[in-house]
């Protein structure tokens, strides 16, 4: 069935760095969605993707959704403390949603 | 607005026992879902409800049974709870009829069977 790749699985990071994680499919998507889970929360909406090439900021959180439409990014500039927890993108076909797994953000202080 | 709210909060069961998570909306959302998380794979969808009247099989649907009672309310039952079963269900809900909607997710029911 559809799958959509996420890496890393982790990432650590001092505070004040970049961090990036990617979200690949290997079959063209019609949308994304990127999600924001805290340790021992519940996933949290961010945004949307649907166009080829869009790409979307929230301050410092920056979203891309790739030419082809079969990959995307979230970029976060200058992490902070409050940016841990879990991101997840998500592909939407019909009613169904598929996740991947998550890239787990550590940030130290 | 409370938004997604679950019950219960945490659950112990024993194999075999049986139980009803439940789940309800209060932004008048069309659709549904159950997800269920372990660790390290994500979240997969269990079911889903689009409208008020349907349910339609997920991802991982065995063991598990769905009631959409009314445009609130979306419960999962357990039948016979297996050790497999244990991890985090969350239920969410999204406006869109469709493959466009941001989904709201309830706090979870963490379960552990025995």
């Amino acid at each position: 069935g559809q799958q959509v790749m996420q890496i890393p699985q982790y990432q650590h990071v001092q505070e004040g760095e970049d961090f990036t994680t990617y979200c690949n499919s290997s079959t063209t998507l019609s949308n994304i969605q990127w999600y924001k889970q805290r340790p021992g929360g519940h996933p949290v909406f961010l945004i949307q993707l649907v166009k080829s090439g869009e790409v979307k900021k929230q301050k410092r959180l920056t979203f891309q959704f790739g030419e082809a439409k079969k990959n995307s990014s979230l970029h976060i500039t200058a992490t902070q403390t409050t940016d841990v927890g879990t991101y997840f993108c998500a592909m939407t076909g019909g009613f169904k949603t598929i996740f991947g797994a998550g890239t787990r953000l550590f940030v130290k202080a | 607005n409370a938004g997604v709210t679950q019950t219960p909060k945490f659950q112990v069961l024993k194999t075999g026992q049986s139980m009803t998570l439940q789940c309800a909306q209060d932004m008048n959302h069309n659709s549904m879902y159950w997800y269920r998380q372990d660790p390290g794979m994500g979240l997969r969808l269990i079911y889903y409800s689009a409208s008020e009247g349907t349910t339609d099989k997920g991802e991982v649907p065995n063991g598990y049974n769905v009631s959409r009672l009314n445009k609130r309310e979306f419960s999962l039952r357990l039948e016979s709870a297996a050790p497999s079963q244990t991890s985090v269900y969350f239920c969410a809900s999204s406006e869109a009829s469709g493959n466009h909607g941001a989904q709201y997710f309830g706090p979870g029911t963490r379960l552990t069977v025995l």
